[in-house]
């Protein structure tokens, strides 16, 4: 059973609002992703990671950031929430050689 | 650069008839391959991966999926469907080379069963 968290798994927040998103893994895998998902749309990468200290925007610009201190931990975090940030954020993380493991995801709603 | 296309956005199905859900990749190096599933307010399951051995590959809840190098596919599969496998189904690759091993998704295969 995969080992990744996300907190929280609704948050609904007014405009301007700093927002921190959490995901955790206890597997050890080195690299890390965020995708950001539109009801009943695809998933588009918005972050990665290889490692501690590293991090790469992906293939759809956010003004999200992120940050990669230490391995289990990938937080992503927005410093002036918009509406057009609604959306659901999945985090995922995957070893060498093997799937990618998806967090249950946040429901974010800006208000 | 690796891309995944799913061709069908929505594919109805009556209950107990057989399904097939398309996926075509492209790449320039050799890549993993796997089908997922969503259910509404969810995160995404494995049904299936690819990574190397025989090309048809078994997944969970009786679906399996055959990987086709000369046509750069990998279509997912279920001889009879029940009511539970309506959900969303993506497909996705990930290249075999070191490095980050992005893993690229379709734009997702929404499947109704219909009762």
């Amino acid at each position: 059973e995969a080992d990744i968290y996300q907190t929280p798994r609704y948050l609904v927040i007014g405009t301007g609002k700093k927002i921190t998103l959490e995901c955790s893994q206890t597997m050890g895998h080195d690299k890390m992703y965020w995708y950001q998902q539109d009801p009943g749309m695809e998933l588009h990468l918005i972050h990665y990671s290889y490692g501690v200290n590293s991090t790469e925007k992906g293939d759809l610009s956010s003004e999200s950031t992120v940050s990669r201190i230490r391995t289990e931990h990938f937080p992503l975090t927005l410093e002036s929430a918009r509406p057009s940030h609604t959306s659901q954020y999945l985090c995922a993380s995957k070893g060498m050689n093997t799937e990618a493991f998806f967090g249950q995801g946040t429901r974010l709603t800006v208000v | 650069a690796q891309s995944v296309t799913q061709l069908d956005s929505q594919v109805p199905v009556f209950e107990e008839a057989p399904v097939e859900l398309r996926c075509n990749y492209s790449s320039s190096v050799s890549v993993y391959l796997f089908w997922y599933v969503q259910y509404p307010n969810q995160g995404l399951q494995l049904l299936l991966k690819y990574l190397s051995g025989s090309t048809l590959v078994k997944g969970i809840n009786g679906f399996e999926a055959e990987f086709n190098k000369s046509q750069t596919s990998f279509h997912l599969r279920k001889p009879s469907v029940h009511i539970s496998d309506t959900a969303e189904y993506f497909c996705a690759v990930s290249d075999r080379t070191g490095g980050y091993q992005k893993v690229t998704f379709g734009t997702g295969t929404k499947l109704q069963v219909i009762p």
